[in-house]
């Protein structure tokens, strides 16, 4: 199992670039999430999904978008990059209910100029 | 809205000795769960331990147990023999129970060294 995959690794983006950040799981969960981790700040919810299909938002929202097609899939979109956007992004999965833990990708580092 | 507070920015502990971590949150919910998550250098995150809270029984896994105060909502981390491996941040989070929900909130982290 190659479990939480995350790409690319890094990236650079100029002010008003959109992307698509992408993740993928090979164990069948049906959560997925997507975070993001400033200096000094523990991870904040951007995003998640309980399922193909079914998305909400969670903490930080504004300027992202999400959709599920698929179970292994969950991207992250970003309409038009602003600088408050720099930041390391976490995709994670878990099982139903969570209460197992999540299990993280190894993250990509996004620069926004 | 569910929040988590690590009141200590960094700590440090000497090889072997104990060494605990503090994290406090505030829910209104009796269903959920908390974790302490490890973050190493590396930056991947890795699930130390997880705690059911309708459990009264505090977790542990192996070097590493919980102290559960539900009534306090208090979910302190106690590392045991500590290890310069166990140097990373360390976050505490929580997670309402909740059918079909999957919001995880976390702490601002403790940066924890091991001293050799």
């Amino acid at each position: 199992n190659a479990g939480v995959t995350q790409t690319p690794k890094f990236q650079v983006l100029k002010t008003g670039q959109s992307m698509t950040l992408q993740c993928a799981q090979d164990m069948n969960h049906e959560y997925m999430s997507w975070y993001r981790q400033d200096p000094g700040m523990g991870l904040r919810l951007i995003h998640y999904s309980v399922g193909a299909g079914i998305t909400d938002q969670g903490e930080v929202p504004n300027g992202y978008n999400v959709s599920r097609s698929t179970t292994e899939d969950f991207p992250l979109r970003l309409l038009s990059a602003a600088p408050s956007q720099t930041s390391v992004y976490f995709c994670a999965s878990s099982y139903s209910g969570g209460g197992f833990g999540q299990y993280f990708g190894p993250g990509t580092r996004l620069l926004v100029l | 809205a569910q929040t988590v507070t690590q009141s200590q920015p960094e700590m440090s502990v000497q090889e072997a000795e104990t060494v605990t971590l503090s994290c406090t949150y505030d829910t209104s919910e009796s269903n959920y769960y908390l974790f302490w998550y490890k973050q190493p250098p590396s930056r991947q995150m890795i699930l130390v331990i997880r705690q059911e809270a309708y459990k009264q029984q505090n977790a542990t896994e192996n070097r590493f147990s919980v102290n559960f105060q539900k009534a306090a909502k208090s979910f302190s981390l106690k590392i045991s023999d500590s290890q310069l491996g166990d140097t990373a941040m360390y976050f505490c989070a929580f997670m309402n129970g909740a059918y079909n929900n999957n919001d995880m909130r976390f702490g601002a982290g403790t940066r924890l060294t091991v001293k050799p």
